[in-house]
């Protein structure tokens, strides 16, 4: 597709429940990042993909939290046991892989899953 | 852990006005640093991305500096227009992680 997109665009869920979020990158972007922002709140840093791969899963919040990319294309994100303060947007980015001397390259965002937990 | 500011917070001016928005960063270990603008309910659009080995980057009337040694990045916006009210935000770019500053509400008066 032309853009990174996501699906749900909206989702409502009870307290308890388990919701997964999808992520479609730019094709050819090997690079795919998911961050929330809370109401009011800026950005948070989730966590990164090259390939398939995550390097550091560290800013995932808790271990309710967990996300997975197979084929180095899709990813889902998926939360256990949501809890109200899970609610927020969800957003999702991509890019071309890393350069040689290391440096990221232009991350481009889908329009997020806004995630509410009644 | 990197602490990424942005000052002001948010900024109201005249149609015409040249302004810089601030970003400063606490870690200068960075391999990049990105600006972004983000309208109400909706994604992020990017704007301009400098490597740690520049200085500056240059788009239309957008032009975005770099000082690693300072911790320091301005977005500099030429004759603004009312469609440039937007919230702006700031990210760098660590080792395998990215930290955005929480953004100035810009505002342009016709």
């Amino acid at each position: 597709g032309a853009g990174v997109s996501q699906s749900p665009s909206n989702k409502v869920t009870e307290k308890g429940k388990d919701v997964e979020l999808r992520c479609d990158p730019i094709s050819g972007h090997t690079a795919l990042y998911w961050y929330r922002q809370s109401l009011g709140q800026g950005l948070e840093f989730l966590i990164y993909f090259q390939g398939n791969s995550a390097p550091d899963k560290s800013g995932l919040p808790s271990d309710r939290f967990s996300a997975e990319r197979t084929g180095g294309s899709v990813s889902t994100l998926t939360i256990q046991r949501t809890q109200q303060e899970d609610s927020a947007v969800y957003l999702c980015a991509s890019s071309l892989p890393r350069g040689l001397a290391g440096e990221y390259n232009e991350q481009f965002f889908g329009p997020g899953t806004r995630l509410t937990v009644l | 852990k990197q602490e990424v500011t942005q000052i002001p917070a948010a900024l109201s001016v005249p149609e015409g006005e040249n302004l810089v928005l601030n970003c400063s960063f606490t870690d200068s270990a960075i391999y990049n640093l990105q600006w972004f603008r983000q309208d109400p309910g909706k994604g992020l659009t990017s704007l301009l991305l400098i490597q740690s080995s520049q200085r500056e980057q240059t788009s239309g009337r957008l032009n975005a500096s770099l000082d690693k040694s300072s911790g320091r990045s301005t977005l500099y916006i030429a004759a603004s227009q009312p469609g440039d009210s937007a919230t702006y935000l700031c990210a760098a770019y660590n080792f395998n992680k990215f930290y955005f500053g929480s953004g100035t509400k810009l505002n342009v008066k016709p």
